[in-house]
């Protein structure tokens, strides 16, 4: 079964502070890997997207990671800042449908306070 | 930033009421896409359209119906609303004809969190 599970599921952490928040997922065949930032009441907004030929991938402070082998992922948010309080999700997407069907994680949620 | 718009942002409404939730998109994105969110949940897909004309069932089991009569324009209807409809749901759209294309980019507007009462 297509699955995606996030590790932890909350997280509180101080300003400033560094964080990594966790990905596991079964999903088979692999296409890509995707993190999103959702803040509260608000839709998810792409943070990075990873091919399975792609280990890391940064955008400003965030850092994803990726392992294809061990189907692992990881999303590490450095010198935390308070606007980074947000539910953050793991997609990935398989490829072997004309969709392209996307798979969901419950998200960790982040709080950081001040 | 995402030119994807939703109305209403809140709705509060009485079992048995016709909604239709609005979405629509000015970039001009062949698809899009609606998902329903409870809260500490996983986003479910409950419909998708690639274009003008076509629309299709989603993942989840849902009452609701959709239309695709304009690019732009993909509204959501629930003819008679119940308490088991309370929820957000999310619109979506992405920018390439590929489905499984790997730079896929997928823009949501910022929701609509549905009350029945």
């Amino acid at each position: 079964k297509n699955q995606v599970e996030q590790s932890p599921q909350s997280l509180i952490i101080l300003e400033g502070k560094n964080c990594t928040l966790q990905c596991n997922y079964t999903v088979s065949p692999f296409s890509n890997l995707r993190w999103y930032k959702q803040d509260t009441g608000r839709g998810p907004v792409s943070l990075t997207i990873m091919t399975f030929s792609e280990n890391t991938k940064s955008n400003g402070r965030y850092t994803a990671t990726l392992d294809a082998d061990t189907k692992q992922s990881s999303l590490h948010i450095t010198a935390s800042q308070l606007s980074d309080s947000a539910s953050y999700i793991c997609v990935v997407s398989d490829r072997g449908s004309t969709l392209g069907r996307l798979y969901f994680g419950r998200g960790t949620q982040l709080t950081v306070w001040p | 930033e995402a030119d994807i718009y939703q109305t209403p942002r809140y709705l509060v409404i009485g079992t048995g009421k016709k909604i239709t939730l609005e979405c629509s998109q000015t970039m001009g994105h062949d698809k899009m896409y609606w998902y329903q969110q409870d809260p500490g949940m996983e986003l479910h897909l409950i419909h998708y359209s690639y274009g003008v004309n076509s629309t299709e069932k989603g993942d989840l089991s849902s009452e609701s119906t959709v239309s695709r009569i304009r690019t732009e324009h993909f509204p959501l209807t629930l003819e008679s609303a119940r308490p088991s409809h309370t929820s957000q749901y999310l619109c979506a759209s992405s920018e390439t004809g590929q489905a499984t294309a790997t730079n896929e980019k997928l823009f949501f507007g910022s929701g609509t969190q549905l009350s029945v009462l």
